[in-house]
């Protein structure tokens, strides 16, 4: 069974600052999602990494992905209030060429910027 | 057009009640989910249609009843639930084929079972 665990699962810090989220899963893969989910809101997809070494940025967001380690990273840098959420990494354990649809969710992690 | 409609938003429902939840996307995306998520939890797969056909159902109560009538709609249809049930419903589509399985959530429907 593919586990997803991601941590810490809730993150306080303070504007400006930097920090790294992690997310490790248990099987081999090589798609992995980053998605954004506002308080009472729905889930918005951030990043797709599918392949071993893929990095990809978005503003102050920067998402990698080691499929060896099975291992990847949010990367905030000098955070603002905005980015405020939940964030969800998600597993595909097939690998490249289908799907079975099943995306394993890890836990989230709860992420307040403090002015 | 790149979203998913959910409608309603909010329900509210007795346990003896036959409700249903609706969903429409006009993406072309040939498949459609349904999640269930509860407060501070990840979401839940419930559903997967493909191509208009149940392709997954992760053992879900029969008292949760989906229907893919064509390829833009998805429908759940809920009957004599418990209050446990109550949770963000959230319907999603994705692109069939080879590649990245993004999926494209809706807003969600909030369903209180009283």
């Amino acid at each position: 069974e593919l586990k997803v665990e991601q941590n810490p699962l809730f993150l306080s810090m303070q504007e400006g600052k930097n920090y790294t989220i992690y997310c490790n899963y248990s099987t081999t893969s090589d798609r992995l999602y980053w998605y954004r989910q506002d308080p009472g809101k729905s889930l918005e997809s951030l990043f797709v990494l599918l392949s071993n070494g893929a990095v990809k940025q978005e503003g102050r967001l920067m998402a990698s992905l080691d499929t060896k380690a099975r291992l990847s990273t949010l990367h905030i840098t000098a955070a603002v209030h905005d980015l405020s959420a939940t964030y969800f990494c998600a597993v595909d354990p097939t690998l490249s060429g289908g799907s079975n649809y099943k995306l394993t969710f890890g836990k989230g992690t709860l992420l307040t910027v403090n002015p | 057009d790149t979203e998913v409609t959910q409608t309603p938003k909010h329900l509210v429902m007795g346990m003896t009640n036959k409700k249903s939840l609706k969903c429409e996307q006009h993406m072309g995306h040939r498949a459609m989910y349904w999640y269930k998520q509860k407060a501070k939890k990840p979401p839940e797969l419930m559903f997967v249609y493909s191509y208009e056909k149940l392709s997954i159902n992760e053992s879900v109560p029969s008292r949760f009843s989906p229907e893919c009538p064509n390829s833009s709609l998805l429908n759940l249809h809920l009957h004599a639930l418990q209050p446990e049930d109550s949770a963000l419903y959230l319907c999603a589509s994705s692109q069939e084929g080879v590649g990245a399985n993004v999926l494209t959530f809706g807003a969600g429907s909030r369903l209180t079972v009283l």
